[in-house]
């Protein structure tokens, strides 16, 4: 069985502050890939990263970061510095063998 | 075309009728995947093609839906005697293969009266 949860429904911060999404999986597998997904009002899924599971490397793109922590089965999700556009649905996926996402996290950033 | 787009964008249908919803892939994407979305929740998996081996259907929630693939490029989910609690957003993705990355479409927004 695999399983995503992202403990956090909604965030509500004001511009410039920073966000982080907390997202915990589950699975039994030790060959597996890790995703992020920004759905905004649009309704739009939005690819921004992926990560397997051998690479424990923290990354960084521009004001975005991601925190892979395999003791704890975590891959968090940060954004620095937050914007309006910033504004969406994140959701957060595990792929063994089949593609799970957690309930997603929305982000409101207010002006 | 740049990505995957489905069509209709939007959907209202009545009560007891069937629905067509399509999907075009990126171009050599060999996998094809289907997803629903109800308001305010997250993506529920329906469907999956994979090449040319038989799909999996483990997500699709009852004998009134069901989806084709033409080869390596359309596909049609099809949801037969429509219900109201088949309201949803129906997302299609596809990728290069099973392990890969999927793209999503934009969704077609079903409204069941």
């Amino acid at each position: 069985a695999q399983k995503v949860t992202q403990a956090q429904t909604e965030i509500s911060v004001v511009e410039k502050e920073d966000v982080t999404l907390d997202c915990v999986y589950e699975t039994r597998d030790t060959t597996y890939y890790l995703f992020w997904y920004k759905q905004p009002p649009s309704g739009e899924l939005v690819f921004l990263i992926r990560r397997n599971s051998f690479d424990e490397q923290n990354e960084i793109s521009g004001r975005y970061s991601w925190n892979f922590q395999k003791s704890t089965s975590s891959f968090n999700f940060t954004i620095t510095a937050s914007q309006v556009v910033d504004s969406a649905v994140y959701f957060c996926a595990l792929r063994s063998y089949k593609l799970s996402f957690g309930a997603g996290t929305t982000v409101t950033v207010r002006a | 075309g740049a990505g995957v787009s489905q069509s209709p964008s939007n959907k209202v249908t009545e009560k007891g009728k069937d629905v067509e919803l399509r999907c075009d892939p990126i171009s050599g994407h060999t996998a094809l995947y289907w997803y629903r979305q109800r308001l305010g929740q997250g993506l529920e998996f329906l469907i999956y093609f994979q090449g040319n081996s038989a799909p999996d259907k483990s997500g699709l929630p009852s004998d009134r839906f069901s989806a084709e693939r033409t080869g390596e490029s359309v596909s049609t989910l099809t949801i037969q005697r429509t219900q109201q609690e088949d309201s949803a957003v129906y997302l299609c993705a596809s990728s290069y293969g099973i392990q890969e990355t999927q793209y999503f479409g934009p969704g077609t927004r079903l409204l069941v009266l």
